[in-house]
């Protein structure tokens, strides 16, 4: 298996609160991602980053921002949670070769009250 | 992308080979075809890709059709651990940061029974 963390791997938040995800992978990976999980819509990317302080929107990106500051952390942040972002949030990495196949964490299930 | 089409549930027999088919008929030359599963609460397990040759690998041996039509995932000895939602995908980089977009559809439900 990829060598992917995600931590936490459950949150309960408030309204209104910032959220901090991380995803550590240890595969030293130039590609990461953050994609969000739902009934009915799948997975959808959120952010993604192509190196260290890389980063680009996804199509999902309103209300979240990431950085990446050193190859294996990838951050994902809710600047203000709100109900509609709970959801299970995965990440994954991805090799350098054309076409090369993702593979995720086991995703960090998030609850906004 | 290409969409492609799964038979929405299956089971097999623990010890048998399950085939799990799929339908891409739109799919173009250049678009390859990705198998994941997804266990329930864990994430999306790659499991193989190919473009137009056959491809085998630890996990599972993928059959193409020579017109790329159609492909079957083959997991040769099926075992509980094996049940699951697994995705079809057809999808392309198109060359950019972003890699694949992965489409994620509604999957087949396997089912391995003792």
């Amino acid at each position: 298996d990829a060598g992917i963390t995600q931590s936490p791997r459950h949150k309960v938040t408030e309204t209104g609160t910032p959220v901090t995800l991380r995803c550590h992978q240890t595969e030293n990976h130039r590609y990461m991602y953050w994609y969000r999980q739902d009934p009915g819509h799948g997975l959808r990317l959120i952010h993604y980053s192509y190196g260290v302080k890389d980063t680009d929107k996804g199509e999902v990106s309103d209300g979240y921002s990431v950085s990446r500051s050193k190859t294996e952390d990838f951050l994902l942040t809710l600047e203000s949670a709100t109900s509609s972002q709970t959801s299970v949030y995965f990440c994954a990495i991805r090799g350098t070769l054309l076409n090369s196949p993702l593979h995720f964490g086991n995703g960090t299930r998030l609850t906004v009250t | 992308d290409a969409k492609t089409t799964q038979p929405t549930s299956m089971d097999c027999a623990e010890g048998r080979a399950a085939n799990l088919p799929c339908n891409h008929s739109t799919i173009s030359g250049n678009e390859y075809v990705y198998w994941y599963r997804q266990i329930h609460s864990q994430g999306p397990q790659y499991i193989i890709h190919g473009l137009k040759n056959n491809e085998t690998n630890e996990m599972a041996s993928l059959i193409i059709t020579e017109d790329r039509k159609s492909s079957t995932l083959i997991l040769p000895h099926a075992t509980l651990r094996d049940t699951a939602v697994y995705y079809c995908i057809v999808s392309v980089n198109q060359g950019n940061a972003a890699g694949n977009k992965l489409t994620f559809g509604g999957g087949t439900r396997v089912l391995v029974k003792p």
